[in-house]
């Protein structure tokens, strides 16, 4: 079974400063991760994702996020916050074959706040 | 227009009536999803499809069906509605293979 684990269901930083969401994950077979933004009132978008290449992704909005398997882990960081990157951020996993591909499971999301 | 369009986008019933909520999606994908999103849980799945043949249930199924009546579309049912099925549903599609989502804008049901 796989499963997402979110640290912080709320973050705030000031205008500037890095942001940083936390992400494990737990999966018995190579995972595809992924990082979604749901903006108020709106579904959800594809921020970036991992599916095996390069261990360091970088995505729209100045977002990146390292893939280290020693720690289980897919943070999210950006290193300069904006006042239009408030929003909540999903992690999600989905195995990269078999029976399972194509299955996403979601973290409980952060909201990201960010102060003037 | 949008790619992955749900009616309606907001629905207020009352317990014991069906309901049916509905995806169409215009991007040519083979796999649709329902999930539903509450505060604090994230996003759950409720039912997944990856071809019109093809139905599975995901992790809260119970209370809830689905019809894939075409590549297209994808609709979900709640035959007797109950208070605790008041959410956020999510239809979203992906074309096998490429590991990526996208999702309509949500339907906002209200069961009192």
């Amino acid at each position: 079974a796989q499963s997402v684990t979110q640290l912080g269901s709320h973050v705030s930083v000031s205008e500037g400063a890095l942001v940083l969401l936390r992400c494990n994950y737990s999966s018995s077979v190579p995972p595809y991760l992924f990082w979604y933004v749901q903006y108020p009132n709106q579904g959800l978008q594809l921020l970036l994702k991992y599916t095996s290449a390069a261990t360091l992704v970088k995505g729209i909005n100045g977002f990146e996020a390292e893939f280290k398997k020693s720690e289980t882990s897919f943070h999210l960081t950006k290193p300069s916050a904006h006042m239009s990157d408030a929003a909540e951020y999903f992690c999600a996993v989905s195995e990269s074959g078999g029976y399972n591909f194509n299955k996403f499971y979601f973290g409980s999301g952060t909201k990201l706040n960010v102060k003037p | 227009d949008a790619d992955v369009t749900q009616t309606p986008r907001n629905r207020i019933t009352k317990t014991g009536k069906r309901i049916m909520l509905e995806c169409s999606q215009t991007k040519g994908h083979d796999r649709m999803y329902w999930y539903r999103q509450d505060p604090g849980l994230g996003l759950r799945l409720i039912y997944y499809s990856f071809d019109v043949k093809d139905i599975n249930k995901g992790e809260i199924s119970d209370g809830y069906s689905v019809s894939r009546q075409a590549q297209a579309k994808f609709s979900l049912s709640l035959e007797s509605a109950i208070p605790n099925q008041t959410a956020l549903y999510f239809c979203a599609t992906s074309l096998g293979g490429t590991g990526e989502l996208f999702f309509g804008e949500g339907s906002r049901l209200t069961v009192l």
